[in-house]
């Protein structure tokens, strides 16, 4: 069955970077988009962007442009958001999802990034 | 791009029928009919419940469909129950390869 496992939680300090990774397995990694989608606590769902995981071809949303990167390694099925320049207000869980068109129908299990000094 | 709009709460009781909007502009869901929608339950992953408007993905239930009429896209919840109580978000292509979710919509079950 398709999974979508992401690396555990994160505490980093304002300024710093985190990467967070997504191991997708139960089907052909290059042949689907991995997205990644961000919630702060009790706040809704803010998508980041995407990657074309088989072109390494990468799409962000505008508010993330110059402080995201999505990445791929290919050879272990694993998909990586970086981000940078943290502050205090990118303390969010991060889901990365398996694109089909623009709906996502498998999540990882989310990701708790923590921002503190 | 701006979030879509949707109600921040809706309830019903069992076995009713409840509607959520989700409203946008002709940039994003009058343009395309490329809504989805989510469900979210306290502490897990959301989960696709509507794809394209109106379809469903295998395993979800007949009671939730979807439609758009204009810039206003909607999910419908026949025979309420119990387990349907939780966050619902929409969320629509918007054109040049980007995507915007809606601020999210709690669901109760009176």
């Amino acid at each position: 069955q398709v999974q979508l496992v992401q690396s555990g939680a994160e505490v980093k300090k304002p300024g710093a970077s985190v990467k967070v990774s997504c191991k997708a397995s139960g089907y052909t990694f290059t042949s689907y988009d991995i997205n990644w989608v961000r919630q702060a606590t009790g706040q809704g769902l803010e998508w980041m962007g995407w990657m074309n995981p088989n072109s390494g071809n990468t799409g962000y949303a505008q508010k993330f442009q110059g402080r995201v990167t999505m990445t791929r390694n290919t050879s272990i099925s694993t998909a990586y958001m970086e981000l940078s320049s943290l502050r205090f207000e990118d303390t969010a869980v991060y889901y990365c999802a398996r694109g089909l068109g623009f709906s996502y129908g498998h999540w990882g299990q989310g990701t708790l990034v923590t921002v503190s000094s | 791009q701006s979030a879509l709009t949707q109600p921040a709460s809706v309830s019903g009781s069992p076995g009713q029928s409840i509607t959520i909007s989700c409203t946008g502009t002709s940039s994003d869901v009058g343009s395309y009919n490329l809504v989805s929608w989510y469900q979210q339950h306290p502490g897990k992953a959301p989960q696709l419940m509507i794809y394209e408007g109106s379809k469903r993905p295998s395993g979800v239930s007949h009671r939730f469909s979807g439609s758009k009429s204009g810039n206003t896209a909607s999910l419908t919840i026949s025979g309420l129950q119990a387990e349907d109580e939780a966050d619902y978000y929409c969320c629509s292509y918007a054109g040049s390869g980007t995507v915007v979710f809606g601020g999210g919509t709690q669901v109760t079950v009176l």
